[in-house]
């Protein structure tokens, strides 16, 4: 079974402070993906990652940036938190082993409270 | 890009009858059409899929179908209960991409 975890469920942080967002996955997948979830908008995609050292942005990457040293290790930063960025991270991955296969597994994700 | 639209945004219905939730997409290129569902305080966990190839899938109690020309998507959930109380997620795909685009979610409720 697929695992996806993140560093903390819940976190608080105050506003111009460097905030660390960490996900791993024990599946070997290739793609990894940062969303954030707010109420009435889904969840919209932040950042994703398709190898390693490799990155893309997704629709709302503006005060984010992520690394991704290890295969299983996506990390999401937020360089100077801002009480805009309170909401739901969630984390998730996908295989590109099969073609068509693009079933993405989530984390429990993190709630962050900026304050 | 891609942009999909979710409705209704609520959805009660009393236990043992259907629920359907629709969405659209624009772009005609996409082809594959998961649904997720995320129950209160847990991850979104994938229920159903379809691919563009295929009009309707069922599994159980859910079913998708696909309308490629008007470019719309349902999912039908029948016999309600009251564990289906959740948030649903659609989202859509293009050929060989990896990303998906969410909608905004329909939360159900089940009354009982």
């Amino acid at each position: 079974d697929v695992k996806v975890t993140q560093s903390s469920r819940y976190l608080v942080k105050r506003t111009g402070e460097k905030v660390f967002l960490e996900c791993v996955q024990d599946m070997d997948h290739e793609n990894m993906f940062w969303y954030r979830q707010d109420p009435g908008l889904g969840l919209r995609l932040i950042y994703f990652s398709y190898d390693v050292k490799m990155k893309e942005k997704g629709d709302i990457p503006e005060g984010y940036s992520v690394s991704r040293e290890k295969k299983e290790r996506f990390s999401l930063i937020l360089e100077s938190a801002s009480t805009n960025q309170t909401s739901m991270y969630l984390c998730a991955s996908s295989s590109r082993r099969y073609r068509g296969l693009v079933r993405q597994y989530f984390g429990p994700g993190t709630r962050l409270t900026v304050t | 890009g891609e942009n999909v639209e979710q409705h209704p945004s609520t959805l009660s219905v009393q236990e043992g009858d259907s629920a359907v939730i629709k969405c659209t997409y624009s772009d005609s290129a996409s082809n594959y059409f998961p649904w997720y569902k995320q129950e209160l305080g847990k991850r979104p966990q994938l229920i159903i899929d379809i691919r563009s190839n295929v009009g309707e899938k069922k599994d159980q109690r859910i079913a998708v179908t696909l309308n490629k020309t008007a470019k719309h998507f349902s999912l039908h959930i029948t016999e309600t209960q009251p564990e289906d109380s959740a948030v649903y997620f659609c989202a859509a795909r293009r050929e060989y991409g990896n990303k998906l685009v969410f909608g905004a979610g329909t939360i159900l409720r089940v009354k009982s």
